[in-house]
């Protein structure tokens, strides 16, 4: 069955570190993939998504995300972070039959001075 | 930029009430869709419409109910509600014509059922 796994459920770095939230998906076919970013309060926003082509897309802000057909895999890179990242970071898959998007189960990240 | 907004931001609501989420978004997009968020968990599809005056089940539709009655406004309805369907409610719009996949979404609601 299509899933996503976010196997981190919390994830806290240093400002100014380097950053990896891992994303891990099942999908039978050529998936496209999605990262969400969802700040304090706020609604769920698209942070970048991935389309078949070149495994390396860039996002908003400095995040950057590389697709691995091999790994199964479609981690989230950011090479310094800013206490602005601080944010919930959610994967997901799109069915294409319906275009519906299956979600995994976010990643808290949290931000030390 | 699209504008989803969603009311009450939050609710207390006891066992057995009524309640009515609603969502108004500003763009003109055809389709609209509620989500629930639990801790631990992504989000799950509850209702979604293409059109007003329709709406389809998700994946978990069991205990609400949905309305669209224009292109702009979208409600969520737990008739008997629970203490089960304590969560979190995105609603979400997108243009399917254009960019099927990206979503815009409400700021949520948390709906705590005693």
């Amino acid at each position: 069955a299509q899933s996503v796994t976010q196997p981190d459920a919390r994830v806290t770095v240093s400002e100014g570190a380097s950053l990896q939230l891992r994303c891990k998906y099942s999908y039978f076919g050529t998936p496209y993939l999605f990262w969400y970013v969802q700040y304090p309060r706020q609604g769920l926003q698209l942070l970048l998504k991935y389309y078949p082509g070149d495994p390396v897309v860039q996002g908003v802000n400095g995040f950057e995300a590389e697709f691995s057909k091999s790994n199964s895999s479609f981690h989230l890179r950011k090479a310094s972070v800013h206490w602005s990242d601080w944010a919930v970071y959610f994967c997901a898959v799109s069915m294409r039959s319906n275009y519906q998007l299956i979600w995994g189960s976010g990643t808290k990240l949290i931000i030390k001075p | 930029e699209a504008a989803v907004t969603q009311s009450p931001r939050s609710k207390v609501a006891v066992t057995g009430g009524k309640v009515t989420l609603s969502c108004h978004q500003t763009n003109n997009h055809d389709y609209m869709y509620w989500y629930r968020q639990d801790t631990g968990h992504g989000l799950r599809l509850i209702h979604y419409s293409y059109v007003a005056d329709s709406t389809e089940k998700g994946d978990i539709p069991d205990g609400y109910k949905a309305s669209r009655p224009s292109q702009e406004n979208f409600s969520l309805i737990l008739e008997l509600a629970s203490l089960s369907q304590t969560a979190v409610y995105f609603c979400a719009s997108v243009d399917r014509g254009r960019d099927a996949e990206t979503l815009y979404f409400g700021s949520g609601t948390r709906l705590t059922v005693l």
